[in-house]
């Protein structure tokens, strides 16, 4: 079990470039998510997906997009890129149903530099 | 939307010590989570709370989930070096699709 995998590891983009972030999860959850991490912050959430087939915006997603390829694979992609797009972003993802308890795993991360 | 405050935003300590930080939210949440992240990595799941006024342990760490659902504790008993790290705490309630809203982070360091 790999758990929650995420490529590349790192990025350098230009400002305007554009690129996919890929995460993908063998534990057969439901749901997945993409958050960004600035330093000395938490986590905040860009996008989710509660299950196969639908995605919803979080509290950032201005500039992203994405895409929940089938129940393993959820991409980020930046369409344009901007130096306020600097982060590393993590993937999560969990067995998530309504009123039953859950647990939120991560992926190791991408760091994503824009100049 | 929601906020968490969490402190105290670092802590440099004596190994052997005991360590205790807290996350205070102006919304209820139905679950409290507390991650661990190291360096370099994604944070890792150390406790989660599911009811009010839970206690629950994991070895050396404990957590509360307080009876007004809008705050949770964290203590470390006899740190290790190893317990560096920046550790979380996340709430969640139940109208959000298994989101979280995290803390801003306790930075953790300890002193052989």
């Amino acid at each position: 079990n790999a758990g929650v995998t995420q490529t590349p590891k790192f990025q350098v983009l230009k400002t305007g470039q554009s690129m996919t972030l890929q995460c993908a999860q063998d534990m057969n959850h439901n749901s997945m998510y993409w958050y960004r991490q600035d330093p000395g912050m938490g986590l905040r959430l860009i996008y989710y997906s509660a299950s196969e087939g639908t995605t919803d915006k979080g509290e950032v997603p201005n500039g992203y997009n994405v895409s929940r390829l089938n129940k393993r694979e959820f991409s980020l992609r930046l369409e344009s890129a901007a130096p306020s797009q600097t982060s590393v972003y993590f993937c999560a993802s969990s067995e998530f149903q309504t009123g039953t308890k859950y647990e939120q795993y991560f992926g190791p991360g991408t760091r994503l530099t824009v100049t | 939307g929601q906020q968490l405050n969490q402190s105290p935003q670092s802590m440099f300590i004596q190994e052997g010590e005991d360590v205790s930080m807290n996350c205070t939210s102006s919304s209820i949440f139905n679950t409290w989570l507390w991650y661990k992240q190291d360096p370099g990595e994604g944070p890792v799941l150390l406790i989660a709370l599911y009811k009010a006024g839970e206690l629950t342990s994991n070895g050396r760490l404990t957590a509360q989930f307080g009876i007004t659902r809008k705050d949770s504790f964290l203590n470390i008993s006899a740190s290790i070096p190893s317990d560096v790290g920046i550790y979380f705490c996340a709430g969640r309630d139940n109208t959000n699709a298994g989101k979280s809203t995290f803390g801003d982070g306790t930075t953790l360091t300890v002193k052989p």
